[in-house]
């Protein structure tokens, strides 16, 4: 069966310094990924989503980018957080469309990011 | 564009309860995918149910049962006999047939008190 991690689960950072969550996907191949985000208020926002290696698709412009250097491998970053940036993030997997699990976004445990 | 609309912000009922949680779509896509999603306060979104738009019957599973109507854009989500395990936050979302993007309402926060 397939599975989802990332890291860390938890994070506190100072404005200013760098950011690097990491996500991988166990089980499947070629799946498609994505980095969303909840901030307060619970509303989820897609930031980047991703069909294969070195393929990004940013939603929303922003202090953050996203890179893929492996087909399972998802990574969220930043050069310097702003305080804005504070948030539950979550990455996650679906299959190929059209596909069993092609419609189906699966969800990691998510990585809570305090700026302070 | 589409959107998804939860308007119960908050649900608060007594365990044994029924209770039906809303939601409604708006979409241009002929083919789409409706989901709901729980999150439990650990913050992890649990995968509950995937609907076809072309597939309106209704499905149930033990005590979640979920009616799919595409005369009102609707799809809504019961919970027979609540249990204190199922306070969480509830969202729906709706996948177009051509891409791979959710769109998520703003979720529905159920507390189920002993």
């Amino acid at each position: 069966s397939q599975t989802i991690h990332q890291w860390p689960a938890t994070l506190v950072q100072p404005v200013g310094s760098p950011l690097s969550l990491e996500c991988t996907v166990e089980g499947t191949s070629n799946p498609n990924l994505y980095w969303y985000r909840q901030a307060a208020g619970r509303g989820l926002q897609l930031l980047f989503y991703s069909v294969g290696i070195g393929q990004i698709s940013s939603e929303v412009p922003q202090n953050l980018s996203a890179s893929r250097p492996q087909d399972r491998q998802f990574i969220l970053s930043s050069k310097k957080l702003l305080l804005s940036d504070s948030g539950f993030y979550l990455c996650a997997w679906s299959g190929l469309l059209g596909t069993g699990t092609g419609n189906t976004i699966y969800f990691g445990e998510g990585s809570w990011l305090t700026v302070v | 564009a589409q959107k998804v609309t939860q308007a119960q912000t908050e649900i608060s009922v007594v365990e044994k309860e029924d209770v039906t949680l809303d939601c409604v779509y708006e979409t241009r896509d002929t083919t789409y995918y409706l989901f709901w999603y729980k999150q439990p306060p650990s913050g992890e979104l649990v995968f509950l149910i995937r609907r076809n738009s072309f597939d309106e019957q209704n499905e149930i599973s033990g005590r979640y049962s979920w009616n799919f109507q595409k005369s009102t854009s609707s799809f809504n989500f019961t919970i027979t006999a609540s249990q204190v395990v199922d306070s969480a936050v509830y969202f729906c979302a709706l996948c177009g047939g051509s891409n791979y993007k959710l769109t998520f309402g703003k979720g529905t926060l159920l507390t189920v008190n002993p």
